[in-house]
């Protein structure tokens, strides 16, 4: 039974450049949230995605968006790129939004 | 506003003993807790949680306790063994359907000793 798994592990982008990075829920989920690590801090929400549609939202700016396809599989995208997106990037998937969330590994995003 | 805060970065714990950590909030809309634990290089990875109609959950080695005049939460591991060694961070979320959107605390890291 896979889990949530997250593609790629890392990246390496320059400022202004967009970003897209990939999720696949855990089996039997319909629900991905994804989540911004930076160093030394706790996870910081960013958006769920339940039936294709983004259902809630941090308090992240618009240069942040993502999708949901209809296997449950979600993308990040980040436009515009500033040196202070540099993070890690968590998937979480669950079913219909209830706790607890399974977390992916991970994308560690460089930003120079 | 940090509405989760762990407020002991790190804490060093010999093998065999109680390792307690603690976790405060400021929102009282908080109904829903999770402990996670995390690895290097992994995802966190879901250990224990307690709804706010409780004080108290136990899963084996692990108990979490709640004490919502305080608004404080505590983990307790018994008996802490070396592969606890990792950072464990507090979540609390509220709302029905809304327990995707989890608030962090910045984390502590659990080392534990021989």
């Amino acid at each position: 039974d896979a889990g949530v798994t997250q593609s790629p592990t890392h990246l390496i982008k320059t400022r202004g450049q967009q970003v897209t990075l990939r999720c696949s829920p855990k089996s039997g989920h319909d629900t991905v949230s994804w989540y911004q690590q930076a160093l030394g801090q706790g996870p910081q929400f960013i958006f769920q995605y339940y039936e294709e549609e983004e259902r809630q939202r941090g308090n992240f700016p618009d240069r942040f968006s993502g999708h949901q396809f209809p296997n449950y599989s979600s993308e990040l995208n980040v436009n515009a790129l500033l040196l202070g997106d540099s993070a890690l990037y968590l998937c979480a998937s669950g079913y219909r939004g209830q706790s607890p969330l399974h977390f992916g590994n991970g994308t560690r995003l460089t930003v120079t | 506003d940090q509405q989760v805060k762990q407020n002991s970065p790190s804490l060093s714990v010999q093998e065999g003993r109680i390792s307690i950590l603690n976790c405060d909030y400021t929102n009282s809309m908080f109904d829903y807790f999770l402990w996670y634990k995390k690895y290097p290089a992994e995802g966190p990875t879901f250990l224990i949680s307690i709804s706010s109609i409780k004080d108290k959950n136990e899963d084996g080695r692990f108990t979490v306790f709640l004490n919502k005049s305080a608004k404080h939460l505590s983990l307790h591991i018994v008996p802490s063994q070396p592969g606890d060694s990792a950072v464990y961070f507090c979540a609390a979320s509220w709302g029905t359907g809304t327990a995707s959107k989890l608030t962090f605390g910045t984390g502590t890291r659990l080392q534990v000793t021989l």
